[in-house]
C-alpha cells in the first residue's frame, strides 16, 4: 500500500542534541512538507520541497534543516538552535506543488526534549 | 497572506444530532478550501475540498461543507453525528493564484466531542 512513513513515532532528546526525523513516501509525489503541531495552534509549516534537490523555508524554519536528495525522502533535523522543540511533527506530500488536491500525511513523530 | 479562523475550541453534540464546525477564511482572490480530520496521535486525513463549482461539497464519512463567498465561510456539517466522529477538525485554505507550492494555511483546529 502506498503512503507516508514517519519514524520514530516517539523520540526523547536531551537539550543541546540534534535529532533527525525520517519521512519516506512511496506515492511518487513531487512535493513534500514538514509541519509542526502544538496544542491550540494548529499546524505551522517548517519547510517544503517541490522537487528533488530543492526546498524552501516555511513560516517557522529557524532551528530546523532539511534535505531532499531523493524523491521519496525528506528528513527533518531539529537542531540545538531550536529553542522549543517539544512538539508533534507531521510530514506530508502532494502529487505536485501546483495540484489542487489534498495533502497526504504521515502518522507523525512526537519529540520531547528532556 | 491567507489565514483561517475556527472560532470555537470545542464543539459538543449529542449522538444523532446535526454537527456543524465553523470556519472562516481570508485570502487574496478565489480560495481553495479543505477540511481535514485528526484522531489522537495520528496524522491528518483529508475529508473534502472546494475548488470551484457547486457551493455544497460532499466528502468522506457523510460530511459536507458549504462554501459561502459573501461570508467567506466554509462550515463543515454532518446531518447525524456518530461517537466515532469525535476528533480534531482542521480547516485549511490556499489562494487560487498561489501557484507553485500548494502552501496551505491551517486553522487551529476544533475538537469535536460526540456524546453518546
Amino acid at each position: 500500500d502506498g503512503g507516508i512513513t514517519q519514524s520514530p513515532k516517539y523520540l526523547f532528546r536531551k537539550e543541546g542534541q540534534n535529532v533527525t526525523l525520517s519521512c519516506e513516501q512511496n506515492l511518487n509525489h513531487d512535493a513534500m512538507y514538514w509541519y509542526r503541531q502544538d496544542p491550540g495552534q494548529g499546524l505551522r509549516l517548517i519547510y517544503y520541497s517541490q522537487i528533488v534537490n530543492d526546498f524552501q523555508k516555511g513560516d517557522i524554519a529557524e532551528g530546523y534543516s532539511v534535505s531532499r536528495e531523493k524523491k521519496e525522502s525528506f528528513p527533518l533535523t531539529v537542531t540545538s538552535a531550536q529553542k522549543n522543540p517539544t512538539a508533534f511533527y507531521l510530514c506530508a506530500s502532494s502529487i505536485d506543488p501546483t495540484n489542487t488536491g489534498e495533502l497526504f500525511f504521515g502518522e507523525g513523530s512526537r519529540l520531547t526534549v528532556l | 497572506a491567507q489565514s483561517v479562523a475556527q472560532p470555537e475550541d470545542q464543539v459538543n453534540v449529542a449522538e444523532g444530532n446535526p454537527l456543524t464546525v465553523k470556519c472562516t477564511y481570508s485570502v487574496s482572490g478565489n480560495p481553495y478550501l479543505f477540511w481535514y480530520v485528526q484522531y489522537p496521535n495520528r496524522g491528518l486525513q483529508f475529508l473534502l475540498k472546494y475548488i470551484t463549482g457547486d457551493n455544497l461539497v460532499k466528502g468522506s464519512y457523510g460530511f459536507e461543507a458549504e462554501f459561502n463567498k459573501s461570508q467567506t465561510s466554509f462550515h463543515l456539517k454532518k446531518p447525524s453525528a456518530l461517537v466515532s466522529d469525535s476528533a480534531l477538525y482542521f480547516c485549511a485554505v490556499r489562494a487560487y493564484r498561489d501557484y507553485g507550492n500548494n502552501r496551505l494555511a491551517f486553522g487551529k483546529g476544533n475538537q469535536v466531542v460526540v456524546i453518546p
